[in-house]
């Protein structure tokens, strides 16, 4: 079964601290990661995707398979990156799998 | 990403009435899908199709319709609406099995 676990449904932080937002991830095989972000009633939007290896927007994901982790950095979070934030996940098909995602507001 | 539209963007309806969902894409994606979001529960797929005239179930399709007789267009029906319906709905698409999704803007449905 494929299974994506967002622990956090809120986070708050202050602008300019770091953000760490947690997804795991249950699949045996080898799965394609990504987050979305859904900015206030907002379409979602592809932030990252754990196969490019790219930041965007100052964040950046790391797949971590022996934890099987992929948690979403930035290290300075600024206002405008307050957002929902969904980390998804695909395992042997074309659908993506998501968590219940995780509410970010930022401070200022 | 106006390539992938969704309407209508607001609708309410009564309990036990057929009501349809569309969504239309320009890009000839092979793939479209529907999600619908509700709080706690993130986004949960309903239906998908992997081209035209080939659809199949999500998690949740219980009381849904789906039809694909175009590449470009993927209607929603809920055959007769309930209150647990009521959702904002979203609708994807993509060309490569492998590759990220683009999402419409979404349909927020209340049925009283």
């Amino acid at each position: 079964a494929q299974r994506v676990t967002q622990p956090e449904k809120l986070l708050s932080v202050f602008k300019g601290a770091p953000v760490e937002l947690k997804c795991n991830y249950s699949y045996s095989g080898s799965p394609e990661l990504f987050w979305y972000v859904q900015y206030s009633r907002q379409r979602l939007q592809l932030l990252l995707r754990h196969i490019s290896r790219e930041s965007i927007k100052g964040f950046t994901a790391d797949l971590n398979k022996g934890e099987t982790s992929f948690h979403l950095k930035k290290p300075f979070a600024q206002e405008e990156d307050s957002a929902m934030y969904y980390c998804a996940l695909r395992g042997g098909s074309e659908k993506l799998v998501f968590g219940k995602g995780t509410k970010l507001t930022v401070n200022p | 990403d106006a390539g992938i539209t969704q309407s209508p963007r607001y609708k309410i309806t009564e309990t036990g009435r057929q009501v349809t969902l569309m969504c239309h894409q320009t890009w000839s994606h092979s793939y479209m899908f529907w999600y619908r979001q509700d709080l706690g529960h993130g986004l949960r797929l309903i239906y998908y199709s992997a081209a035209a005239d080939i659809t199949d179930k999500g998690e949740v399709s219980d009381g849904y319709v789906v039809s694909r007789s175009k590449t470009e267009n993927f209607p929603l029906t809920l055959e007769s609406a309930t209150r647990s319906q009521t959702s904002v709905y979203f609708c994807a698409s993509t060309q490569d099995a492998r590759g990220g999704y683009t999402f419409g803007s979404g349909t927020r449905l209340t049925v009283v």
